[in-house]
Formats: C-alpha cells, structure tokens, sequence
C-alpha cells in the first residue's frame, strides 16, 4: 500500500459526461500528480500541484481541469468526454519540492470507460 | 527534451533466472526512478536513484549518471516480477520540470 488513495477505482459513462477522480496523497506529501496512461500512448503526464499551486503542466486537454485543496487531496475533472478519453487515470504523490519531482508514490488508479 | 530508452522493449525468463535491464538517457538527470507496473495495473516505486548503487531484496539498481545509463538487476525471479518496468528520469535543469518516461521493458517470468 503506497499510501495514495484514489477514488473512484472504476467509472463507466457516456460520451458528453463530466466526471471527477479524487486523490488523497501520503500523509505529510505536497505534491501531487496526475496521469494518463491509455493502451496506446503509454504514461502520460498531465499536471502536477504543489501546497495548493499549479507548478508543472504536461499534454493536459482543455476540457481536462485539476486542483489541489487546502488539505491538499486532489481533484481530476474531465469534461465532455470522448471514447478516447478512457484510460486508466493515475494520481501520484512526493514529498513537497517547490520545483521538479521528487520520489512519486502511486495510487492504484481510476480505470475510466466512456461507452 | 531529454530522451530515456529502455531495453530490452521484452524479456521472457524462467523462474530462479536473473537479468538485467537498462535504462539510457540523454541529458543529465537530477531525479531517476525505476517502476514495476504488474499485471494489475498497480504502479509500484522500485527504486530513487540518482546516482549509486541501491538494494531491496533480490533487487537492485545502479545509475552511473557521468556515462548517462541506469541498470536494473532482478535476481532469482519469481513469477510475481511479471509486468512492465519503467525507468523515468528528470533533466537537471529547467523550471518547468517533469519526469520523462521511458517505454518500459515487459518482462514475464514462466514458472
């Protein structure tokens, strides 16, 4: 158990529907990161928090939006989804480091299915 | 950017065999990190490493950042060591800085 939680493990929607992943990081960690990884483009990062603050962004789609909340969980919302949005969706978290990314610990993941 | 190769991309073993994998990257590094997804899709952290020689278990890793390359040993493998392993590096240099992920050796080990 890495100590990330993420909810919900499983979501089937339709095509046009909004949902929203969850993330609780290790106690104690600041950063906090998210991931796509789908069959056919590998792991792909997405955005990453720090204490609260937007510090990295990678290939994040605009209907794609996160933040991060005082208690620092984490929230993945994506928007008007499409069938190429499915994929498993990872939340990671390190110990806080204003720049760059520490030692990543990772959720088990939120595997997204848009019928 | 930066670019982090893996080899072998495949690897069949038989159980209680050893191998090594490699990562190669580009550019120097201030963070390095090796993975194990299992088949289950869990992503587990293996091993922080920079630089030097770590050990846990009957695995261990070695970076040799100046010559740019990381090896990852699994010693007397079990079936449980099936799955992909990921080597992710970071540049040491930029603001804006995110690990780069390598494609990942897909290892099976037959009992």
């Amino acid at each position: 158990d890495s100590g990330v939680t993420q909810t919900p493990k499983h979501l089937i929607t339709a095509t046009g529907q909004r949902v929203t992943l969850r993330c609780s990081p290790r106690s104690g960690d600041l950063s906090v990161y998210w991931y796509q990884q789908s069959l056919d483009q590998g792991l792909q990062f997405l955005i990453q928090y720090y204490n609260g603050e937007e510090r990295a962004k990678g290939n994040i789609l605009e209907r794609f939006s996160a933040q991060q909340f005082p208690d620092l969980h984490s929230e993945l919302n994506l928007s008007s989804l499409e069938l190429g949005d499915s994929a498993l969706y990872f939340c990671a978290s390190s110990v806080g480091r204003a720049w760059g990314t520490g030692e990543l610990f990772f959720g088990e993941g939120s595997r997204l299915t848009v019928l | 950017g930066i670019q982090v190769e893996q080899s072998p991309p495949d690897l069949i073993l038989q159980e209680g065999a050893n191998s090594t994998l490699r990562c190669n990257f580009s550019d120097s590094v201030n963070n390095l990190q090796w993975f194990h997804q299992n088949p289950w899709g869990q992503l587990i952290n293996l091993f922080y490493i920079p630089s030097g020689t770590k050990q846990n278990g009957r695995l261990s890793a070695t970076t040799v950042a100046t010559e740019r390359y990381s090896l990852l040993y699994i010693s007397s493998s079990q079936t449980t060591d099936s799955g992909v392993y990921f080597c992710a590096v970071e540049r040491n240099a930029g603001n804006n800085r995110k690990l780069i992920w390598g494609l990942g050796t897909s290892l099976a080990v037959n009992p």
